[in-house]
């Protein structure tokens, strides 16, 4: 138990649906992020909040919808993907006052699969 | 850019065997360096660190070195273990921590 919730674990849709991928955290960080894992490629660094202020989007397709509305909560909204979209999907957070320990805690991950 | 390298996997050794897995690195600045393992069905988490140059950083039996000269920072175990069977992910922060760059990941199979 990391502290940081994803859900749901699992997902499949199709490339009309509209689903959302939510990650919430309880240790009280004031920074969260969005990471793409694929096989046999680096992490992707999809999307950073800091105090529920967007910092980083690195050119990530708009079919792609971040919204955090709290500093604890993160959603991630999805529409219209492509196949080429299934991955793992991680969420995570971090502590981002004071002296930073550079430390990231993740979530399980939501693996999502595209028809 | 700032980039991590890491040696491709898998990696497979048997139980109480030597254990390297090698990341370098390109920063621009002076960077942070970790280690992260994801354990089957599980997401990342920290393994180690080092912030600064021959810095060790070392947990659970592993251990890492910060080479500034060489930019490399090579996971290393005496003697591996089952359960140590995981994906190894290295990865640095520059300036701030909020942007990680993360390495392709290792998987570690250790059998009995």
């Amino acid at each position: 138990e990391t502290g940081v919730t994803q859900t749901p674990r699992h997902l499949v849709m199709g490339m009309t649906n509209k689903k959302s991928l939510k990650c919430e955290q309880h240790l009280g960080h004031n920074a969260m992020y969005w990471y793409k894992q694929s096989a046999k490629k680096p992490l992707e660094l999809m999307f950073v909040y800091n105090f529920k202020e967007q910092t980083e989007n690195n050119s990530v397709p708009s079919r792609f919808s971040p919204e955090c509305p709290n500093s604890s909560h993160l959603f991630l909204h999805l529409h219209t993907l492509q196949p080429e979209d299934s991955a793992l999907y991680l969420c995570a957070s971090s502590q981002d006052q004071g002296v930073p320990t550079g430390e990231l805690f993740f979530g399980e991950g939501s693996r999502l699969t595209v028809l | 850019g700032d980039s991590v390298t890491q040696m491709e996997g898998p990696v497979t050794l048997s139980e109480e065997a030597f254990l390297t897995i090698n990341c370098t690195y390109t920063a621009t600045g002076y960077p942070s360096l970790f280690w992260y393992v994801q354990y089957p069905g599980e997401g990342l988490q920290l393994l180690l660190k080092a912030t600064k140059a021959d810095d060790k950083g070392s947990n659970k039996g592993f251990e890492a070195t910060y080479r500034k000269e060489t930019t490399s920072f090579h996971l290393e175990k005496g003697s591996v273990q089952v359960s140590d069977s995981a994906v190894y992910f290295c990865a640095l922060s520059v300036y701030n921590f909020n942007k990680f760059y993360f390495g392709s990941g290792t998987k570690l199979n250790v059998k009995p």
